[in-house]
C-alpha cells in the first residue's frame, strides 16, 4: 500500500506564481516525522524540512512554506514567487516505525516542477 | 563538513559482472541508509544501518545483493552477478538520529548492460 501519495505527477507554471504540491500520507503510528526533499536535474538529494506528527504549526522559510494537517493527513508545500531554480522534482516522505522494531522513510513518487521564464 | 561521498558517480558494467558501491558517511551520524531509485519504483529503501549493524534489510531485492559496514567511515553494496534490471541510482545517505533528516550523497548511476 502507498504511504506517501503525491498526485501530482508533473506541474508547469510560469515564473513568478505561486505553486502547491500535495502529499497526503497513510500511517497508523501517532509518533511519526515527514519531510520534504527537493532533487534538482543534477540529481542529488536535498533536505527542506522535517515534521514531527505533534507540531501542526504551518512554517514558513523564505519562499516555502508547509501546511500540516493532521486531520486530512496531508503535508502540503507551497512556493510563494516561483523561480526558475526552483524546477526539481519534490518528494514528500513518512517517517515512521515498523511493527518489527524496524523503521521506514517511505517516499513519494515525486512531483515534477518545471518553472518556465 | 565534506558530506556524504558515494563512488563511483558513474558505473557501466555488463551483466554477470561483480558490481561494487562505496559510500562514506559524515562523520559522527549513527545511521547508514542505501537507497535505489528507478523511474518505476521510485525512491525505495534497501537497507540501513545503526553503528556498523545492519538493521534491516527486508528491501534489498535478492540475494544477489549485499552490503556491509566493517567500521562507522565505510560501507559497501555489492551486486552479484549484476543484471540489467539492477540498472538504477544508488543513493547512500546518513543521519545523526533515526528520525533526523537524511544526507544523501550524489548517487551512483549504475547502467548493467
Amino acid at each position: 500500500a502507498q504511504k506517501v501519495t503525491q498526485a501530482q505527477t508533473e506541474i508547469s507554471v510560469v515564473e513568478k506564481e505561486d505553486v502547491t504540491l500535495d502529499c497526503v500520507y497513510e500511517t497508523r503510528d501517532t509518533t511519526y516525522y515527514l519531510f520534504w526533499y527537493k532533487q534538482p536535474p543534477s540529481g542529488e538529494l536535498v533536505f527542506l524540512i522535517r515534521r514531527n506528527s505533534f507540531d501542526e504549526q504551518n512554517e514558513i522559510s523564505g519562499r516555502y512554506s508547509w501546511n500540516f494537517q493532521k486531520s486530512t493527513s496531508s503535508f502540503n508545500f507551497t512556493i510563494t514567487a516561483s523561480q526558475v531554480v526552483d524546477s526539481a522534482v519534490y518528494f514528500c516522505a513518512l517517517s515512521e516505525a515498523r511493527s518489527n522494531s524496524g523503521y521506514a522513510l517511505n517516499f513519494g513518487k515525486g512531483t515534477s516542477l518545471l518553472v518556465t521564464p | 563538513d565534506a558530506g556524504v561521498i558515494q563512488s563511483p558517480r558513474h558505473e557501466v558494467t555488463e551483466m554477470g559482472q561483480e558490481v561494487t558501491l562505496r559510500c562514506k558517511p559524515i562523520s559522527g551520524h549513527d545511521y547508514l541508509f542505501w537507497y535505489r531509485q528507478t523511474m518505476m519504483r521510485g525512491l525505495e529503501l534497501l537497507i540501513y544501518f545503526n553503528n556498523n549493524v545492519p538493521i534491516d534489510d527486508s528491501g534489498m531485492p535478492e540475494d544477489r545483493f549485499s552490503a556491509k559496514m566493517p567500521n562507522a567511515s565505510f560501507s559497501t553494496l555489492k551486486i552479484q552477478p549484476s543484471e540489467p534490471r539492477d540498472s538504477a541510482v544508488y543513493f547512500c545517505a546518513s543521519s545523526l538520529f533515526r528520525e533526523s533528516p537524511l544526507h544523501f550523497g550524489n548517487g551512483t548511476r549504475l547502467t548493467v548492460t
